[in-house]
């Protein structure tokens, strides 16, 4: 059974500072991995897909790198503002199934 | 549409009440998938529909729980008989199936009393 950890759980960081968030897993045998951002009350928005194939995606200041083989991935954020903070997850995709999650890191950036 | 809603957004219902939510999906996607959050965790997987179909329902706790998707646009999660410990955030989200990006609803938050 795919077990999805995500490592903090909680992070104060002062604003400006580049932070890294990770995440592993316990079946490397994944289609893809996703990391989202969850806003307190709200749903999830989606920010990074990296496929199996690929080893990183970049959207502006975030960067997710996957490391398939030893099941693990990285959220990389850069100068870090207070409109960052939320909740962080990570989650993976093992085919024609449901994503399996992880518990979340809850980002504070402090101005 | 332009995304995934849910309504209601909010629903407070007292302990053995019956309650529905509502998903619609983003326009022509096939697969749809309905999670539940508790406080503090990950959303958790309850069932699954390609088209019309359960296509995995496995994530369902109990018989109390149920969805149907009749034309495989709209969907509704059923719960019968609810308890406290049903209090989570419900959210829905849409694909075009396999492993293609999942759209997340902003969820329905239910509060049983």
């Amino acid at each position: 059974k795919q077990e999805v950890t995500q490592i903090p759980a909680a992070l104060s960081v002062p604003e400006g500072e580049n932070l890294v968030l990770n995440c592993s897993f316990t079946d490397s045998a994944i289609y893809n991995l996703q990391w989202f951002r969850q806003d307190p009350g709200k749903g999830l928005t989606s920010l990074l897909l990296i496929q199996s194939s690929q080893r990183e995606q970049t959207s502006g200041r975030l960067n997710a790198s996957l490391d398939k083989s030893s099941g693990r991935s990285t959220l990389y954020i850069a100068a870090s503002q207070p409109g960052d903070s939320a909740t962080y997850l990570c989650a993976v995709n093992s085919g024609n199934t449901p994503l399996v999650f992880g518990k979340g890191t809850r980002l504070s950036v402090i101005a | 549409g332009a995304g995934v809603s849910q309504t209601p957004s909010n629903k407070v219902t007292e302990k053995g009440k019956y309650v529905e939510l509502r998903c619609d999906p983003i326009s022509g996607h096939t697969a749809l998938y309905w999670y539940r959050q508790s406080l503090g965790q990950g959303p958790e997987f309850l069932i699954y529909f390609q088209g019309t179909g359960a296509a995995d329902d496995s994530g369902l706790p109990n018989d109390r729980f149920f969805a149907v998707r009749p034309e495989g646009s709209v969907s509704t999660l059923k719960i019968q008989r609810t308890e406290r410990g049903d209090s989570a955030v419900y959210l829905c989200a849409s694909s075009n199936g396999g492993a293609d990006t999942q759209y997340f609803g902003p969820g329905t938050r239910l509060t049983v009393l």
